[in-house]
């Protein structure tokens, strides 16, 4: 199947400051990625869809001015978490969009997430 | 009323049972489904798609009945290494994707 990197897998830092987190998609061409977020034994939460070489369309309830996506190529898309609080401490998981089996019925490859906690 | 929903179980079964999950969804446009599995703190893994015709692969069996709006997942000999949340995941319009709660499995010796 195919292959989505993210980058840190983990991350502490403190409030106020910003958190960057890269997601890769390692042997296939994403032109749509997406963001999700994951609070302690909830579903995952949808955050916004970026698509490459445009704007990302959040969710509704999702500040854009706080989680800046950047899909600068059609193999990595960027979530920066802008001043921090430690509200925003949760998993946070990119995936991309690709061809599933002999099929080729079009689904959701995950990367492995990164773990935010703010102090 | 969720898009998508699952008993959020938990499932407490022995090793060698089966257990069957059951998923129904609302949205009549919805065009793809699929199951993921996802271990506690790990991201979800597709573990099958789901086809109207029923498809089976190894110990796992999915179906779909789109006039129902329903699908389910059977586990058959359930392993220790079942143990999981299973999620149901219904895609429509594109890339639209939207995941159901989750169903807790814990396979005991």
């Amino acid at each position: 199947g195919a292959v989505v990197s993210q980058h840190p897998s983990r991350v502490i830092c403190k409030s106020g400051t910003s958190v960057k987190i890269e997601c890769r998609s390692l042997d296939f061409q994403a032109t749509t990625m997406f963001w999700y977020r994951q609070f302690p034994k909830q579903s995952l939460m949808l955050m916004a869809t970026s698509n490459e070489g445009s704007k990302a369309t959040y969710e509704q309830g999702v500040e854009k001015d706080k989680f800046l996506i950047n899909h600068a190529s059609l193999t990595l898309s960027t979530l920066t978490v802008t001043s921090a609080h430690p509200e925003d401490s949760s998993f946070y998981i990119c995936s991309a969009q690709g061809t599933s089996g002999g099929g080729g019925v079009e689904t959701q490859y995950f990367g492995p997430g990164t773990r935010l906690l703010v102090l | 009323r969720k898009e998508v929903e699952q008993d959020p179980g938990p499932f407490n079964v022995p090793e060698g049972a089966t257990v069957a999950f059951n998923c129904t969804y609302s949205n009549s446009a919805s065009q793809s489904f699929f199951w993921y599995r996802q271990d506690c703190r790990k991201e979800p893994k597709l573990l099958m798609s789901v086809y109207s015709s029923g498809n089976e692969d190894g110990r796992f069996t999915a179906q779909l009945n789109r006039a129902s709006q329903y699908i389910s997942l059977l586990i058959r000999d359930s392993k220790l290494s079942d143990s999981a949340t299973y999620l149901c995941v219904v895609m429509r319009g594109g890339f639209k994707t939207i995941f159901g709660a989750g169903t807790r499995l814990f396979v005991k010796a």
